[in-house]
């Protein structure tokens, strides 16, 4: 099966610019994940979608980032405006399943690369 | 609520001797408890899964881990390491009954010596 899918795999942008990212989740797996991996430390959950509806965003910075998908299917990450401290690896995951039936793994993308100058 | 620790933020091993990665969680429901690796500019994969069946569980490269309720830890061993196995390595907590919301620990960085 193909794995997730994520665009752009790096980006350099200045401070109070804006930059979206992408993700494509593996066919049929209903749950989407977006991490921040900050250097040196584990991921941090952004936002966690069930089909179309969000499930968790409470740590998402809500004054400057957005998320959607659309459809139940692919999402997009966006910050505006950007800060120094943006700079991160975005990480997206899909999973087939969780909750009271049992939680599937997460598959992850290959991230995005966000250097904000 | 939930939550993870690694107990090691760095360990250092040589290539052939075993390798142990400690991981205890905290969890107010039966969790489902995972293993990834990630590699230098890499994705995150998934090297092994206790979701409620065998207390040990055996992954891919050799990598295995078991589930203690008693002692709420989930450390990850190989018996022999590796110069490939040198990588980050991440302990996450699913809580199920909880908030369903998959919990990272901060990862260990495993070094492996020839």
């Amino acid at each position: 099966e193909a794995g997730v899918a994520q665009s752009p795999r790096y980006k350099i942008i200045e401070k109070r610019q804006s930059v979206a990212f992408w993700c494509n989740p593996i066919s049929g797996h209903a749950t989407l994940y977006w991490y921040q991996q900050i250097l040196g430390q584990g991921p941090k959950l952004l936002i966690q979608f069930q089909n179309n509806g969000v499930v968790d965003d409470s740590q998402l910075p809500k004054d400057r980032f957005s998320a959607e998908r659309l459809k139940g299917v692919d999402s997009t990450l966006k910050i505006q405006p950007a800060k120094l401290e943006d700079s991160a690896v975005y990480l997206c995951a899909s999973s087939s399943r969780f909750g009271q039936e049992g939680n599937s793994p997460l598959h992850f993308g290959n991230g995005t690369r966000l250097t904000v100058t | 609520a939930q939550s993870v620790t690694q107990l090691d933020s760095h360990v250092s091993v040589s290539e052939g001797t075993p390798v142990l990665l400690r991981c205890n969680y905290s969890s107010s429901y039966s969790p489902s408890l995972f293993w990834y690796v990630q590699h230098p500019n890499k994705g995150l994969q998934l090297l092994l899964k206790y979701t409620s069946a065998a207390t040990l569980v055996k992954g891919i490269n050799g990598f295995e881990a078991e589930f203690k309720k008693s002692e709420t830890s989930f450390h990850l061993t190989k018996p022999s390491a590796h110069m490939s196995d040198a990588a980050e390595y991440f302990c996450v907590v699913f809580a199920s009954g909880g908030s369903y919301i998959p919990t990272f620990g901060r990862g260990t960085s495993l070094i492996v010596h020839p």
